[in-house]
């Protein structure tokens, strides 16, 4: 199948700093993605859906200032986390979908927030 | 979108059939039907998808009776790395990102 890397897999950041994650569709072009949390024993909560080239749409209850999602070309959506608190940590997915494709999910990155 | 309701876990040995059930009773005309495996610490892996009837490939099968209000994820002869969470979601084709995830089937194999 299609391959969506996300990165970094791992990332332990002081209060108050911010933190990008990046997500990647390596072997097509993704005309949408998706933005996911998981807390631990918990199921995904859709965050936000970004299409390339326009803004992103969040979720009620997502703080669209916090969680900033950029999503400039085919390939890559940023999301970055804003002067992270420790209510942040968490586990964070994304998806890719291509135009006629299923959704393909990136490995996830597990945020510290200490 | 549909929600979606399954089993919160099951158990089995290694070998066995699984067989895990998804209801979605309110399955729009133009939903498909997605299962997704997670471990933990890990994104979602794609298993299979359908439509209607039967589907299956190299590691599943997708059964959808013909009212498509639920679907099983049967997955055949089980190994202990099939241990994981097992999600079924119901959404358009083109948006199976948008779909919601339900509370996942934790499935456990034991030796």
């Amino acid at each position: 199948g299609a391959v969506v890397s996300q990165h970094p897999s791992r990332v332990i950041c002081k209060s108050g700093t911010s933190v990008k994650i990046e997500c990647r569709s390596l072997d097509f072009q993704a005309t949408t993605m998706f933005w996911y949390r998981q807390f631990p024993k918990k199921s995904l909560m859709l965050m936000a859906t970004s299409n390339e080239g326009s803004k992103a749409t969040y979720e009620q209850g997502v703080e669209k200032d916090k969680f900033l999602i950029n999503h400039a070309s085919l390939t890559l959506s940023t999301l970055t986390v804003t002067s992270a608190h420790p209510e942040d940590s968490s586990f964070y997915i994304c998806s890719a979908q291509g135009p006629d494709t299923e959704a393909f999910f990136g490995q996830g990155t597990r945020l510290t927030v200490v | 979108l549909a929600k979606t309701t399954q089993p919160i876990s099951m158990d089995s040995y290694e070998g066995q059939e699984v067989n895990i059930t998804c209801s979605h009773n309110n399955i729009a005309t133009n939903d498909y039907i997605t299962w997704y495996q997670q471990f933990p610490s890990q994104g979602p892996r794609f298993i299979i998808q359908g439509y209607k009837t039967k589907v299956t490939n190299e590691v599943a099968s997708l059964f959808i009776p013909a009212d498509r209000k639920s679907s099983t994820l049967s997955l055949p002869r089980v190994s202990l790395s099939d241990t994981a969470v097992y999600y079924c979601l119901v959404g358009a084709y083109t948006n199976a990102g948008k779909s919601t995830f339900g509370d996942g089937t934790t499935l456990t194999v034991k030796p």
